[in-house]
């Protein structure tokens, strides 16, 4: 069946240090990926997506590439502000059925 | 523009209690709609999914049902609640498959 299984937390960075997420998918056929950024109480906001290999997803300094071939789609960020610390979540949407998978969520906190 | 309401964002409910969580979706019509739940720092769990009216498919054997009455109206049930039932519960829509799911607020659902 279709997962997604991404880097377990918490993780903790100083402001301005560089940020990678990884995650890696098992699906059948094309999946969409999608990263989602949860604040404290809140649901959960779309960060970026990425439809079909080599596409790559960027928003408010964050990036993530569709890679096929390692079937991942890591999440990358250059400088981290304080601002950046929440629960962030990697998915998948099957190409093929409403069955929306996501990874167990990766705790960051960012310090001044 | 698309909106989703989810009701109430609190609930403390006794053991053996009945539950019913409310979600509506504007702006759209006919759109994919989802019930996960989000046990304290795990990940995401899709319980039902619908992709119309009075469809509903369930994903694992639980103490809990959905329904659709209308089509931008998407309710999660019980008829007594057990302990394990706490979390907190997201409902989201999408507009097709391989596509995003937007997200509500978020019920945070306490069984003592």
């Amino acid at each position: 069946g279709n997962s997604v299984t991404q880097m377990e937390g918490p993780v903790t960075l100083s402001e301005e240090a560089f940020l990678t997420i990884n995650c890696t998918y098992t699906a059948t056929g094309y999946p969409s990926l999608f990263w989602y950024v949860q604040y404290p109480g809140e649901g959960l906001q779309l960060l970026l997506k990425a439809t079909k290999a080599d596409d790559k997803g960027s928003n408010k300094g964050f990036e993530a590439t569709y890679r096929k071939e390692t079937t991942s789609f890591h999440l990358e960020k250059g400088s981290v502000q304080v601002s950046d610390s929440a629960v962030y979540f990697c998915a998948l949407s099957p190409y093929n059925n409403n069955d929306m998978r996501f990874g167990a969520g990766t705790r960051l906190t960012v310090k001044p | 523009s698309q909106t989703i309401h989810q009701w109430p964002a609190t609930l403390v409910q006794p053991v053996g209690s009945p539950l019913s969580l409310e979600c509506t979706v504007e702006g759209t019509s006919n759109p994919n709609l989802y019930w996960y739940r989000q046990a304290a720092g795990r990940g995401l769990q899709l319980l039902f999914y619908s992709v119309g009216i009075g469809q509903i498919s369930s994903e694992v054997p639980q103490n809990l049902s959905a329904s659709r009455p209308q089509d931008r109206q998407f309710i999660l049930s019980s008829k007594k609640l057990l302990l394990s039932d706490s979390g907190f519960y997201l409902c989201a829509w999408s507009v097709m498959m391989n596509t995003e799911a937007f997200f509500g607020q978020g019920t945070r659902l306490t069984v003592v």
